[in-house]
């Protein structure tokens, strides 16, 4: 158990819908990442937090969007949904950004768009 | 961030020692050298990481060339529940630099 929460486990929805994924980070981390993984695509960055302040972005689609709350945990919004939409989308934490502190994932979220 | 390759898949006999190499000839001085793994379609779980010495923790030890071109992953009385897809990454300390997961080496242990 890395301490990462994520919820919901499993998501079952329909093309053009909009969902929310949760994540709460590890107790005291105030970076968290999000990565999305497909079966074509392998494991890809989408985007990190630094206490509240967007800090990086990677392959992150504009209809996909993200937050940071004060308390730390992070919401992913996931918009105009699409079949290749569906994937394993994981939830990281760390202390703080840099190179050289590891990150924790969380058990991740299944989306599957129908 | 340098790229790394890794062999797709690997064997190992059970209570042997599971040596995973990895390749990332670009490395630049600044940049670390991270393992994670995956098991089936869990999260993936950080195992160890270094810049430039060899690294030794309760999962496993890491061995990184002089050059620091190559590294390898050693896990040295592997069970079967170490059978997962082993990541090599390779992190630079840029501002915003993450995690660039490849395709990474799938290990089998085998009973």
């Amino acid at each position: 158990d890395s301490g990462v929460t994520q919820t919901p486990k499993h998501l079952i929805t329909a093309t053009g819908q909009r969902v929310t994924l949760r994540c709460s980070p590890r107790s005291g981390d105030l970076s968290v990442y999000w990565y999305q993984q497909s079966l074509d695509q392998g494991l890809q960055f989408l985007i990190q937090y630094y206490n509240g302040e967007e800090r990086a972005k990677g392959n992150i689609l504009e209809r996909f969007s993200a937050q940071q709350f004060p308390d730390l945990h992070s919401e992913l919004n996931l918009s105009s949904l699409e079949l290749g939409d569906s994937a394993l989308y994981f939830c990281a934490s760390s202390p703080r950004a840099g190179s050289a502190v590891e990150q924790f994932f969380g058990p991740g979220t299944r989306l599957t768009v129908l | 961030d340098a790229k790394t390759t890794q062999p797709p898949s690997m064997d190992c006999a059970e209570g042997r020692a599971a040596n995973l190499p990895c390749n990332h000839s670009t490395i630049s001085g600044n940049e670390y050298v991270y393992w994670y793994r995956q098991i089936h379609s869990q999260g993936p779980q950080y195992i160890i990481h270094g810049l430039k010495n060899n690294e030794t923790n309760e999962m496993a030890s890491l061995i990184i060339t002089e050059d620091r071109k190559s590294s390898t992953l050693i896990l040295p009385h592997a069970t079967l529940r170490d059978t997962a897809v082993y990541y090599c990454i390779v992190r630079g300390d840029n501002y915003g630099q993450n995690f660039v997961f490849g395709p990474g080496t799938r290990l089998s242990v085998l009973p």
